[in-house]
């Protein structure tokens, strides 16, 4: 089955500045990536998403890259605020109706 | 806003009984939903595959007698915890794949389950 491996398991970044988690994956047949943040409490709520036609997609502050070759991809997160504090799962999946295999996590704290 | 809803938000239970938690797509159909575990600081852990009008499919080590799942229709599945105990004490959240425009899988906004 599919492996995801999500690094770091923590970030502080300061208000304004940049950040980026990575995750690998094994199998090669996944070809749908999304990206999740969670608050505590709360379900989680898809941000971004890619597929593997794709190597990169941003949309605003957000962007995610994908390197079907070396099994990784990454989010990246520009000028951050400290709303964005929270905890962030990437997965993967052979199709987006399938199951998703999730990464295990990285919570994210931007101090003002 | 939700696509996806999850009731109860939150149950509290005796040891030894069932918790029912329902999930529902809001304004789609789906023949697939999934549900998941997690606890807390951990990842989300595929528990099963709910199909609508057949049998659910459980991943491994997960007890299909202990964790019955129904999908009755094509906007409902249902988890029902038997004879639940401590140690089934946990979020679960439940997802259902929705096609076109925005075609990605949504998220139910969870239920904590605490047996006491």
């Amino acid at each position: 089955g599919e492996n995801v491996e999500q690094h770091p398991s923590t970030l502080s970044v300061q208000e304004g500045d940049s950040a980026v988690i990575k995750c690998t994956y094994s199998d090669s047949a996944s070809n749908y990536f999304p990206w999740y943040k969670q608050e505590l409490g709360k379900g989680p709520q898809l941000i971004i998403d890619i597929r593997s036609n794709v190597g990169e997609k941003k949309d605003q502050r957000i962007a995610v890259t994908l390197n079907k070759t070396a099994k990784h991809f990454s989010l990246h997160i520009t000028e951050t605020q400290p709303e964005d504090s929270a905890v962030y799962f990437c997965a993967a999946s052979s199709d987006n109706f399938n199951k998703f295999y999730f990464g295990s996590g990285t919570k994210l704290n931007v101090k003002p | 806003g939700a696509v996806v809803s999850q009731h109860p938000s939150w149950v509290i239970c005796k040891s030894g009984t069932s918790v029912k938690i329902e999930c529902r797509s809001l304004d789609f159909q789906a023949t697939t939903m999934f549900w998941y575990r997690q606890f807390p600081k951990q990842s989300l852990m595929l528990m099963a595959t709910s199909n609508e009008g057949s049998k659910a499919t459980y991943e491994q080590g997960v007890e299909k007698d202990k964790f019955l799942i129904n999908h009755a229709s094509l906007t409902l599945s249902t988890l029902t915890v038997t004879s639940a105990h401590p140690e089934d004490s946990s979020f679960y959240i439940c997802s259902a794949p929705r096609a076109g425009l925005q075609e990605t899988q949504y998220f139910g906004p969870g239920t904590r389950l605490l047996v006491l």
